[in-house]
């Protein structure tokens, strides 16, 4: 059975700096990791996925086998970066449903 | 607006009571999706279909749950007599599965339907 474990509830930062959030999961075959993103009174939407390699809105997300990690980074926090943040782990790039972590609460301080 | 829509946003009712939500795809999304989530956690798998196939359920999906993609178009979610546990965000989501490896595009999220059991 696969398992996301997102080990911070809340994170707290300043606007301007680095900030980083962690993932880790458990799978034995080959997942495919997604970063979801949930604003204030919005609808949960795609940040980035780790097949894609890009950088989305600043944020970056490296997958890392070894480690079984996919931590979520950007170099400079926004106040608007201010939002609930969910890892999600799916059954390589033909699976089906997706395991979500508890997910972690950014909050970008002025 | 083309996005997933979900029907209604919120439903109070009394325990023992059948509820049913609905569901519109992305409209050439071939896959649908429900997930529930509680307070403090993040979104839990419940079915899928392919079109009209329902192809997976969790264990989580109880024998009081039903749910219907009779055109493959849009679903229904169905509890019938509810408890209090049922209290949840129910989230539906869509995506797009294609080629003969089946790739599956990342899942578009509804807004939810919000169920508070009295």
């Amino acid at each position: 059975a696969q398992r996301v474990t997102q080990p911070e509830k809340l994170l707290s930062v300043f606007k301007g700096a680095p900030v980083e959030l962690k993932c880790n999961y458990s799978y034995s075959g080959s997942p495919e990791l997604f970063w979801y993103v949930q604003y204030s009174r919005q609808r949960l939407q795609l940040l980035l996925r780790h097949i894609s390699r890009e950088s989305i809105k600043g944020f970056t997300a490296d997958l890392n086998k070894g480690e079984t990690s996919f931590h979520l980074k950007k170099p400079f926090a926004q106040e608007e970066d201010s939002a609930m943040y969910y890892c999600a782990l799916r059954q390589g790039t033909s699976g089906s449903r997706l395991t979500f972590g508890e997910g972690t609460q950014l909050t970008v301080n002025p | 607006d083309t996005g997933v829509s979900q029907d209604p946003r919120h439903k109070i009712t009394k325990r023992g009571q059948n509820v049913t939500f609905r569901c519109d795809p992305i409209s050439e999304h071939n896959r649908l999706y429900w997930y529930r989530q509680t307070l403090g956690q993040g979104p839990e798998f419940l079915t899928y279909f392919q079109n009209e196939a329902q192809l997976e359920k969790s264990r989580l999906l109880s024998d009081r749950f039903s749910a219907e993609r009779p055109k493959g178009s849009f679903s229904t979610l169905e509890i019938q007599r509810t408890e209090q546990g049922d209290s949840a965000m129910y989230l539906c989501a869509s995506s797009l599965s294609v080629g003969r490896g089946q790739y599956n595009q990342p899942q578009h999220f509804g807004d939810g339907t919000r169920l508070s059991i009295l």
